[in-house]
Formats: C-alpha cells, structure tokens, sequence
C-alpha cells in the first residue's frame, strides 16, 4: 500500500520554464510533508517542506503547495536551471510520532539547456 | 562540517556471505535511521534508533540487523545476503522525533554476485 505517490517518473522541461512536480498521499494523518532532491552517487537533500496548517511555502526559486482536501501536494520551480536537474522525491510523516518518513518513489527532473 | 558519513560507497559481496555498511554522524543527533533503496523505488525504512532504544520495521526481514554502540555511529549487518538484498542502503539522522528533517548520508551501493 503506497501512501506517497509521484505518479510521474520522469520530468523535462525547457532552462528558464516552471517545472511542475506533483505528490499524490492517502492516509489524512500525514500533517508534515518534505521535498527532497538526489543527485546521483549523493544521498536525498532537504529542499523544502510544509506544514499541513499551510497551503504554500516559499523559498527563493521553489514554491510547495498543499491541497489537502485533494491530498496532493506540488513542487514548483522557477526559474528552472540546469542544476537542477535531479530526482525530486516527495516524504510525509506524522509530526511528532515516531513513525517516520515515508517517501514517494520519486520523479527525474532534467532541465534542458 | 557536521555530516553523514557512510563506508563503504560501493561493496561487493558473495550470495550468502555477512556483510557489515557503517554510518556515523558528526551532528549529534538522536535518532539514527536506516533505509533500503531499490531501483526506481522509494527508500524504505527498515529500523531506527532512538538513542539506544532500537526499532524495527514489521516487514524488515530477520537477516537485517542493526547496532548502535555509541551515539555517532550505527552499523547495518546483513547476515546472509541474497541476490534481492542488492540495492542503495541509506542512513540518515534526526535531532529527535519532534523535528522532521532528516539528513541523509551518500549511501552505500551493495551488490551481490
């Protein structure tokens, strides 16, 4: 049973365009959601996260949405670089609980010169 | 820097013959994870320490082991890997249950001939 699911497995997008990257999760007790990048050879690093009293969070060129009503969540980048061209994976946890992350099974951002 | 650190990054082993991944952590933090991360997948927690009060997954098989002998260091034992063992085993880190980053190490790629 999946909770956190990235439905997209691979994502392209033009340098200077939005990337969109999209989070679907099932259980409503998720209250906490983070977005993490991974290049390869690297382990996951902490890009953004949002609380679910929240409906968006920004942090320069990233913005992460939150539907709860929909429980979907997205990752907006923009402008898109190079750079950042990695595997964008989406967590949620219980804050608080010991019950930890649980992550999606992430999408391949490549950002096209 | 304080950091995650995991040796080896890549290990090789025969089918059937114990392994042994380290990570230790130079921030001090609390809870010490571990995770199984196979191709196109998200990672998958199999346990985690709080302290010394360890934690296993309900579906993490009994050939995964795990020891902490002091706060900066946690080792994964593998005691008879098999061939569906193969995968990227990550170790990440958490000041304690009230705060939802975590850090990540590099990873270890395991490979099993």
């Amino acid at each position: 049973d999946q909770q956190v699911k990235q439905n997209s497995p691979s994502l392209s997008v033009q340098e200077g365009r939005i990337s969109i990257l999209n989070c679907d999760y099932t259980n409503s007790m998720f209250d906490y959601f983070l977005w993490y990048k991974k290049y390869p050879a690297e382990g996951p690093t902490f890009l953004i996260s949002i609380s679910s009293i929240k409906d968006k969070n920004e942090d320069g060129r990233f913005t992460v949405f939150l539907n709860k009503s929909a429980k979907h969540l997205s990752l907006h980048i923009v402008p898109s670089q190079p750079g950042d061209s990695a595997v964008y994976f989406c967590a949620a946890r219980i804050s608080g609980s010991a019950r930890q992350l649980t992550f999606g099974s992430g999408t391949q951002l490549t950002v096209l010169p | 820097d304080a950091m995650v650190i995991q040796n080896p990054r890549y290990q090789v082993t025969q089918f059937g013959k114990p392994v042994t991944l380290s990570c230790s952590q130079t921030l001090n933090h609390n809870v010490m994870y571990w995770y199984q991360q196979k191709s196109s997948q998200a990672p998958k927690l199999l346990f985690h320490y709080y302290d010394k009060d360890f934690n296993n997954e309900a579906d993490t098989p009994d050939n995964f082991q795990s020891r902490r002998p002091n706060t900066s260091f946690c080792f994964l034992d593998i005691r008879s890997p098999g061939l569906g063992d193969a995968a990227m085993y990550l170790c990440a880190t958490a000041r304690s249950y009230s705060y939802n980053e975590q850090f990540f190490g590099p990873g270890t790629r395991l490979t099993v001939l």
